[in-house]
């Protein structure tokens, strides 16, 4: 079966934009998790949804949010960019959620200029 | 507080064993994870541990003291495609949400 599928791959933005990331998860899966992985502070939760509702979230400003859709595809958006948010965005699909296995799709790079 | 210890970097050889140890803090305990990742490329599930003890998957096995805090990643055979950062991830509380740790970069030379 297909794996997570973020996109973009890339992306550059400038301080002050806004972007939106896109992640598919496993077809059936029902919860996506995002993540935060930069060289600093390692891995760190951003939010996690399950049929459309933001499940959990973690210790980020209120400029990060995400949202799902009815086909478990989910986007995430950092408003008011800065250059502390150049990281690789990481979604994580599975099927009940953070206490079971979880597949990671490849990432987003982000670097804000 | 919620720090999880793991070694920054160890090297072993081809062939060899390593042991990648991971120290948490116990309160509102859950589970631990482990994950592998390779350099540019997304963390790979390992394992999770839920109850003490040793649970072994192929080459690779992972061992959890709940009432230690303790839990480590064994890898037999090294295989050069073992190098890679392993991730050791503690979920707490009614959430589930995981706290990770810094990562043990393992360097495999032949």
């Amino acid at each position: 079966k297909a794996g997570v599928t973020q996109t973009p791959r890339y992306l550059i933005k400038t301080r002050g934009q806004q972007v939106t990331l896109s992640c598919s998860p496993i077809s059936g899966h029902r919860s996506v998790s995002w993540y935060q992985q930069t060289p600093g502070q390692g891995l760190q939760f951003l939010f996690e949804y399950f049929s459309e509702t933001q499940r959990n979230k973690g210790n980020f400003p209120g400029r990060f949010s995400g949202r799902q859709f009815s086909n478990s595809r989910s986007e995430m958006n950092v408003s008011t960019l800065e250059l502390g948010d150049s990281a690789l965005y990481l979604c994580a699909s599975s099927y009940r959620g953070m206490n079971t296995e979880a597949f990671f799709g490849q990432g987003t790079r982000l670097t804000v200029v | 507080g919620q720090n999880i210890d793991q070694p920054t970097e160890m090297t072993a050889t081809e062939g060899a064993i390593v042991q990648i140890n991971c120290t948490y803090q116990t309160s509102g305990f859950n589970g631990l994870f482990w994950y592998q990742q390779h350099a540019g490329e997304a963390p790979t599930f390992l394992s999770y541990n839920v109850l003490d003890g040793l649970e072994e998957k192929g080459r690779f096995s992972s061992f959890l003291s709940r009432s230690k805090g303790y839990s480590y990643l064994l890898l037999k055979e090294l295989q050069m495609k073992d190098s890679a950062s392993y991730l050791c991830a503690v979920t707490r509380g009614g959430s589930y949400i995981p706290t990770f740790g810094r990562g043990t970069s393992l360097i495999v030379h032949p």
